[in-house]
Order: C-alpha cells, then sequence, then structure tokens
C-alpha cells in the first residue's frame, strides 16, 4: 500500500449525514483517483484528478464530491445524495500523462451507513 | 469504451501445481493491461503490466502474464502456485489516458 494513507480505516454514519473520506500520497504523482468496490464486484471509479484543482467525474460520481488544492492530497465527501453509500473505497495515485502508468492504491477505507 | 472479462469468478488449484487465471479485453487501439492483487480488507497491489514488446511479462512474487493479440487475452499464470498466493486478482486495461477500466476480479483458492 505503500506511500498512500487512507483514514479511518472503518467508518460508521448514520443515514442523512455527509462524511468525508481522507486519502493522502508521499510519491509525487500528479493523479489522484477514488474508487468504489462492493462484495463480490470489480472496482468502479468515482472521481479522478490529473492535476491539482481539476478533478473530473468517473463512472459513478453521483452523490460524491471531491477537492483537489493540494498535490498530495485528495479527500472524498459521501454525501446524503448518495443512495446506497456503505461500501468498501479505494484511493489510488500515479504518475501524469501521456504514458499508462500502473495505479498506487491506499489499503481503503470500510463505510458503513445505517 | 473499453472492458475487461474474467470469466471465472474462483479458480481452485493445489499447491504446487500451475496456476492460470483469465482474462480477456476489449479496447480500440492500443491495449495496456494490468493485473493486481488484493488480500482481505486490504488495497490492491500491483503485479505486473504489458505496454508493448515482449509478449510474455514477468511481474511480482513469480507471477507472469502472456499477452495475445489474436485472442485478446492477457492471462495471468504461475508454474507453482502456493497457499499464500490464495487472494483475488484483478485484470485491468487502459487505453484512454490514466484511466483503467477493472474486470470483476477472480478469487484464486490455493489448497495444501
Amino acid at each position: 500500500d505503500g506511500g498512500i494513507t487512507q483514514s479511518p480505516k472503518y467508518l460508521f454514519r448514520k443515514e442523512g449525514q455527509n462524511v468525508t473520506l481522507s486519502c493522502e500520497q508521499n510519491l509525487n504523482h500528479d493523479a489522484m483517483y477514488w474508487y468504489r468496490q462492493d462484495p463480490g464486484q470489480g472496482l468502479r471509479l468515482i472521481y479522478y484528478s490529473q492535476i491539482v484543482n481539476d478533478f473530473q467525474k468517473g463512472d459513478i460520481a453521483e452523490g460524491y464530491s471531491v477537492s483537489r488544492e493540494k498535490k498530495e492530497s485528495f479527500p472524498l465527501t459521501v454525501t446524503s445524495a448518495q443512495k446506497n453509500p456503505t461500501a468498501f473505497y479505494l484511493c489510488a495515485s500515479s504518475r501524469g500523462q501521456p504514458l499508462p502508468y500502473e495505479q498506487y492504491f491506499g489499503p481503503g477505507t470500510r463505510l458503513t451507513v445505517t | 469504451a473499453q472492458s475487461v472479462a474474467q470469466p471465472e469468478d474462483q479458480v481452485n488449484v493445489a499447491e504446487g501445481n500451475p496456476l492460470t487465471v483469465k482474462c480477456t479485453y476489449s479496447v480500440s487501439g492500443n491495449p495496456y493491461l494490468f493485473w493486481y492483487v488484493q488480500y482481505p480488507n486490504r488495497g490492491l497491489q500491483f503485479l505486473l503490466k504489458y505496454i508493448t514488446g515482449d509478449n510474455l511479462v514477468k511481474g511480482s512474487y513469480g507471477f507472469e502474464a502472456e499477452f495475445n493479440k489474436s485472442q485478446t487475452s492477457f492471462h495471468l499464470k504461475k508454474p507453482s502456485a502456493l497457499v499464500s498466493d490464495s487472494a483475488l486478482y484483478f485484470c485491468a486495461v487502459n487505453n484512454a489516458g490514466n484511466m483503467l477500466t477493472f474486470g470483476g476480479g477472480t478469487r484464486l483458492m490455493v489448497k495444501p
């Protein structure tokens, strides 16, 4: 998981509350990503950022928001608009374009909303 | 659009036997292919990638993968499986900047 930290490891929230998941990297990578993983499924891209102060929606951005004010940090907010927020959330980073660099993943945050 | 298929939800193999985890892909243009491994409640770890060149790619922990353009496949292999190889394996493809599309994952169970 080296170089990417996610906190907390487990997070519990009540329905209707917004919650922010932290992601920090010290790899000096330009690009950062947020994925959602549900049991028995692959990873789905929520948001990505190729450079500071810029980010793009992924395949399932509805109900989520992000910011990228610093190169090292890419926090994800799960809003009350997200209909089914309970999942395992993974943050990743990689070197920027143009080459297809591999992504490095953090250890993940398991969010449970009741 | 790009896509990845991992046709087996689970692969069972005895320790010491060779293992293969299958992956097929669909992309327009040149494919860039990756394999990752995930242990329970952990993030994904990069194993290997194919960008160009030799069709047989060697990676971490003794794993290798063979790129086959005509069959649009990128199967993961290891000559001799270990119990500690038991994990969830993901194949991924990239041909649009740094965006990865992941397969659904294959659970590898290696029995002693």
